[in-house]
């Protein structure tokens, strides 16, 4: 089945040290995003992509980092200088077509101490 | 940049009830997405609106593109408990390259 996995579902990290999300998708989109959720608050674009090795910053960017080595996948590395990693991480692909709809991964939760 | 504004914010409803929920907009969106987030999941994709006074169903989900394509509302019919979750609306930003979404509908269902 088609679809687009993240990896881990739960991850812990001390604080000061860096970590990346893994995301992974097979339909085949030529777009992908990360957005940050926080508890009881909307989404917000971290960085996005629509073409192999090539990203731009969303939003929220400071503090992360990405890459687009493949078309099918697009880590996301938290640094120890975004001051508030503890948060719950979601990856999305879509087709660039402007109407095409977001199908979104299951997250992972990131907890920093 | 453009926002989108959810109301309300969040509901505590009986089962059975049906609920409405909609989102604003003060520039024109030319679609209109409707997404649900089930508690640590992601959002999935419930309705896509495309047309200015379209309406559309989803079993007992119903979604509605304003005329004015300000906004946009959702009307769930006999909620279960399983409706419970995060109701997103969402659209393309003026640029059509980015989604902007809502703050999200808080949806609760008591048996």
């Amino acid at each position: 089945d088609g679809g687009i996995t993240q990896s881990p579902k739960y991850l812990f990290r001390k604080e000061g040290q860096n970590v990346t999300l893994s995301c992974e998708q097979n339909l085949n989109h030529d777009a992908m995003y990360w957005y940050r959720q926080d508890p009881g608050q909307g989404l917000r674009l971290i960085y996005y992509s629509q073409i192999v090795n090539d990203f731009q910053k969303g939003d929220i960017a400071e503090g992360y980092s990405v890459s687009r080595e493949k078309k099918e996948s697009f880590p996301l590395t938290v640094t120890s200088a975004q001051k508030n990693p503890t948060a719950f991480y979601l990856c999305a692909s879509s087709l660039l077509d402007r109407d095409s709809p977001l199908h979104f991964g299951n997250g992972t939760r990131l907890t920093v101490t | 940049g453009q926002q989108l504004n959810q109301s309300p914010q969040s509901m505590f409803i009986q089962e059975g009830e049906d609920v409405s929920m909609n989102c604003t907009s003060s520039s024109i969106f030319n679609t209109w997405l409707w997404y649900k987030q089930d508690p640590g999941e992601g959002p999935v994709l419930l309705i896509a609106l495309y047309k200015a006074g379209e309406l559309t169903s989803n079993g007992r989900l119903t979604a509605q593109f304003g005329i004015t394509r300000k906004d946009s509302f959702l009307n769930i019919s006999a909620s279960i408990p399983s409706d419970v979750g995060i109701y997103f609306c969402a659209g393309p930003d003026n640029a059509g390259n980015m989604l902007t979404f809502g703050g999200g509908t808080r949806l609760m269902v008591k048996p």
